[in-house]
Formats: structure tokens, sequence, C-alpha cells
């Protein structure tokens, strides 16, 4: 059965820090990892799909990580700002129906 | 294509009461999923549907809710004598390829 950490809860930063985010997964045979954003309230925007094949996938500021051997991916925000504030969750596929299994997320906060 | 609409946004329930929750994928993608999700965890799968075709359901699904997806167009899910512990977001995504497009969610509170 397919289990996803993340690490940390929570992370507070002032603005225009780098920061990276983690996510482990127990079950390597993952077909991709996607990341998310989640703002209070609302549902989930689909941030970055990396594929099994890939190692990185990036967007504007944002680049995420995939090693299938040691079962983690990461998140690098550049340059962060205040809209940047929200959790962040990542999620592999399992199952026959290949759903997703999500982390408890990480929730950030970027300072003005 | 305006992504995944889901409705209502919002639904507050006597317990005991019955709701019913909509929601309308991606046109093109056959698949849809439910998810759960409380507060300060991540969205837990609920069940799957493939076309019009309910093709996997989680132990969380118990046998009050139930989902239909008929002609694999929209989908509806509906909870029978609601109990407190099923407030919560409902979420749905569809895909048609690698990873989920979500909804924005139904929240519940059930009083």
């Amino acid at each position: 059965k397919q289990e996803v950490t993340q690490i940390p809860a929570a992370l507070s930063v002032p603005e225009g820090e780098n920061l990276v985010l983690n996510c482990s997964f127990t079950d390597s045979a993952i077909y991709n990892l996607q990341w998310f954003r989640q703002d209070p309230g609302k549902g989930l925007t689909s941030l970055l799909l990396i594929q099994s094949s890939q190692r990185e996938q990036t967007s504007g500021r944002l680049n995420a990580s995939l090693d299938k051997s040691s079962g983690r991916s990461t998140l690098y925000i550049a340059a962060s700002q205040p809209g940047d504030s929200a959790t962040y969750l990542c999620a592999a596929p399992s199952g026959s129906a290949r759903q997703l299994t999500f982390g408890s997320g990480t929730q950030l906060t970027v300072l003005p | 294509d305006t992504g995944v609409s889901q409705n209502p946004r919002h639904k507050i329930t006597k317990r005991g009461q019955n709701v019913t929750f909509r929601c309308d994928p991606i046109s093109e993608h056959n698949r849809l999923y439910w998810y759960r999700q409380t507060l300060g965890q991540g969205p837990e799968f609920l069940t799957y549907f493939q076309n019009e075709a309910q093709l996997e359901k989680s132990r969380l699904l118990s046998d009050r809710f139930s989902a239909e997806r008929p002609k694999g167009s929209f989908s509806t899910l509906e909870i029978q004598r609601t109990e407190q512990g099923d407030s919560a977001m409902y979420l749905c995504a569809s895909s048609l390829g690698p990873g989920h497009t979500f909804g924005s969610g139904t929240r519940l509170t059930v009083v």
C-alpha cells in the first residue's frame, strides 16, 4: 500500500527566500508524481506532473525533482512571494484505478 | 472548457438528512474520481469511474454513500442519513491520461 509523507508540516519564510518542500513515498513503482497547491477552503490546483522517466520538471519559479530509487520528490520554489502562501500537496498514483495517494501537505507562509 | 465543476460549493445539513453533490468533469475525460478531505489532511480516495462504470470503491465508502455516473458524463455522490463525521470537503477529479484535474470541491457541514 502506497504511503506518502511530507516534511515539514508547516514552514514560514521571509519573502525572497528560496525553499525546498519534501515528499517521500514507500512504493517506488509509480508512473508519475504530481504536486498541487491548495488555498484555504479551495480545491486543488495542479502545479507540476513528473513522469517516472523524468528526473525534473520546471514551471516558472517552481522546479520538481523525482528520485524513484530513494522514494523522494522535492519541490523547489525560487524567490518566494507572499502569494505563494498556501498548502502544497504531493500525490502518487496507485492501484488499478491509479487513484492518488496524498501526503498531509506542507503549509507554507511567506512573510512580506 | 471550464475545467471540473462541482455543485454546490457549500452545503449545511442536519444530521440524518440525505445530501447529493454533482460533478461535471472535463468533457473528454473518461476517468472520474471522488475524494474526501478533512481539515489538515490530504484528500482520501473514495471511488473511481471509467466512463459510466464504477470500477473501484474505497473501504471509506460506507453503505450510506452511493455514486453514479450515468452515460459517462456528470457524476453524483449521495450520502444518506448524514452523520457529523461526514463533515468534510468532497473533491471530484477527472483525467484522460496521467495526472488529475480537480474541481473546487463541495464543503459539507453536518449539524
